[in-house]
């Protein structure tokens, strides 16, 4: 089975300040891992997965991850924030040649205050 | 192109009763997943439908039912809601092709309470 570990459940920071949002994942078999964003009141938005190759991902509105495999990690991580990006942010699992479900964390509120 | 689409957006039922949500898939995608989010919770896995056949199932009882439909829309059926029911459920679509690596796309959800 995989599980999805999201390390913080709240994340404020400032305006223009960086952020990671961090994720661990457990499975013993090969994965791919996805984050995706959830605005008050809406649906879950991809920003970004790792499939393969690189591991240093990017995604929508300026945001990224690194995969490390050694450290069962997929943190998310922006330079400069916006208010904007206030939101709940999801790191999912899925399992390679598997069928489409996908294993969430919990969950990180992010705050961005200005 | 039109996304994905679900109803009602919010529901109350007492509890006992039957509920039916909706969905609507992406044009052209063939898989649907259902999923229950619970307050303060990220969304919890309940099954998925690739080409009308049931195509895996999370943790959930039996009295959580679905279906999918040959233009690839799909039902959640819940019998005998319970309290613990009350959650945003969610519905994604996605390609399909089984391979776990393609990106869902989901739906705004339909907030169902149970009294």
């Amino acid at each position: 089975a995989q599980s999805v570990t999201q390390l913080d459940s709240q994340v404020p920071v400032f305006e223009e300040a960086p952020v990671e949002l961090r994720c661990n994942y457990s499975s013993s078999v090969s994965v791919y891992l996805f984050w995706y964003v959830q605005y008050p009141n809406q649906g879950l938005q991809l920003l970004l997965k790792y499939l393969s190759g690189s591991t240093l991902v990017k995604g929508i509105n300026g945001f990224e991850a690194e995969f490390n495999k050694s450290q069962t990690s997929f943190h998310l991580r922006k330079p400069s924030v916006h208010i904007s990006d206030t939101a709940e942010y999801f790191c999912a699992v899925s399992v390679q040649g598997g069928s489409e479900k996908l294993v969430f964390g919990k969950g990180t509120k992010l705050t961005v205050n200005p | 192109e039109t996304g994905v689409t679900q109803s009602p957006t919010h529901l109350i039922k007492t509890r006992g009763q039957q509920v039916t949500l909706r969905c609507s898939s992406q044009s052209g995608h063939n898989t649907v997943s259902w999923y229950q989010q619970a307050l303060g919770q990220g969304p919890q896995f309940i099954f998925q439908y690739y080409r009308e056949e049931e195509n895996g199932r999370g943790n959930f009882p039996p009295r959580f039912s679905g279906l999918q439909f040959p233009n690839y829309s799909s039902e959640l059926n819940v019998n005998a809601l319970e309290l613990d029911d009350s959650a945003l459920y969610l519905c994604a679509s996605s390609p399909g092709g089984a391979q776990g690596n393609t990106e869902a796309f989901f739906g705004q959800g339909t907030r169902l309470t149970v009294v």
